[in-house]
């Protein structure tokens, strides 16, 4: 158990809706960072956050939004979803500088 | 071409050494990590090294960098069914950038 903690599991919705996925980090953490994985894709850096603020970002699409609330955890918001978007979306945490912990993932299918 | 390069398929008898290579392109990098996935499972980080040392051995795991090279390569001693996996290599630059991940190799043990 790597202490980062995703919900739901398991997602499906339709064309054109909006989710929005919850991590909590390992205990201690300050960092967490969203990743997308896709069968053509691989693991795709999207967004990391440091105590409250963006600090880095990658291939993340303009209808995807994140943030970091108060109490460290995170969400990430996905709207007008695509049938591309169908995908495992990872959340990892660290300590700064240290290795990320993954969490185990939502399985978004859009249909 | 890719940040991080690795084979896509390994296939090793039970009881032999598996070798996974990676290769990667940022002589920046300041940690190389080896990730393993199982079958509807997260990322688990199995070990990592620092871009300034040569080799770390971690009980069955034996990492070795090439920095010359750039190229990573994870053995795993005495490879057991519970082995089976897909092996990520990944680089980080320091900083705030997420981890790079390569595409992926399947370890496929055979009895």
């Amino acid at each position: 158990d790597s202490g980062v903690t995703q919900t739901p599991k398991h997602l499906i919705t339709a064309t054109g809706q909006r989710v929005t996925l919850r991590c909590s980090p390992r205990s201690g953490d300050l960092s967490v960072y969203w990743y997308q994985q896709s069968l053509d894709q691989g693991l795709q850096f999207l967004i990391q956050y440091y105590n409250g603020e963006e600090r880095a970002k990658g291939n993340i699409l303009e209808r995807f939004s994140a943030q970091q609330f108060p109490d460290l955890h995170s969400e990430l918001n996905l709207s007008s979803l695509e049938l591309g978007d169908s995908a495992l979306y990872f959340c990892a945490s660290s300590v700064e500088g240290r290795p990320l912990h993954f969490g185990n993932g939502t399985r978004l299918t859009v249909t | 071409g890719e940040d991080v390069e690795q084979s896509l398929f390994l296939s090793v008898r039970e009881g032999d050494s598996s070798v996974i290579n990676c290769t990667y392109t940022d002589s920046s990098s300041t940690y190389l990590y080896w990730y393993k996935q199982e079958p509807g499972a997260g990322l688990q980080l199995l070990t990592y090294i620092f871009s300034n040392m040569d080799m770390k051995q971690d009980q069955r795991l034996t990492v070795l960098l090439n920095k010359k090279d750039k190229h990573l390569s994870l053995r795993i001693a005495d490879t057991q069914t519970g082995d089976s996996a897909i092996y990520f290599c990944a680089e980080s630059r320091g900083g705030a950038d997420g981890l790079t991940f390569g595409k992926g190799t399947h370890l496929i043990i055979q009895p």
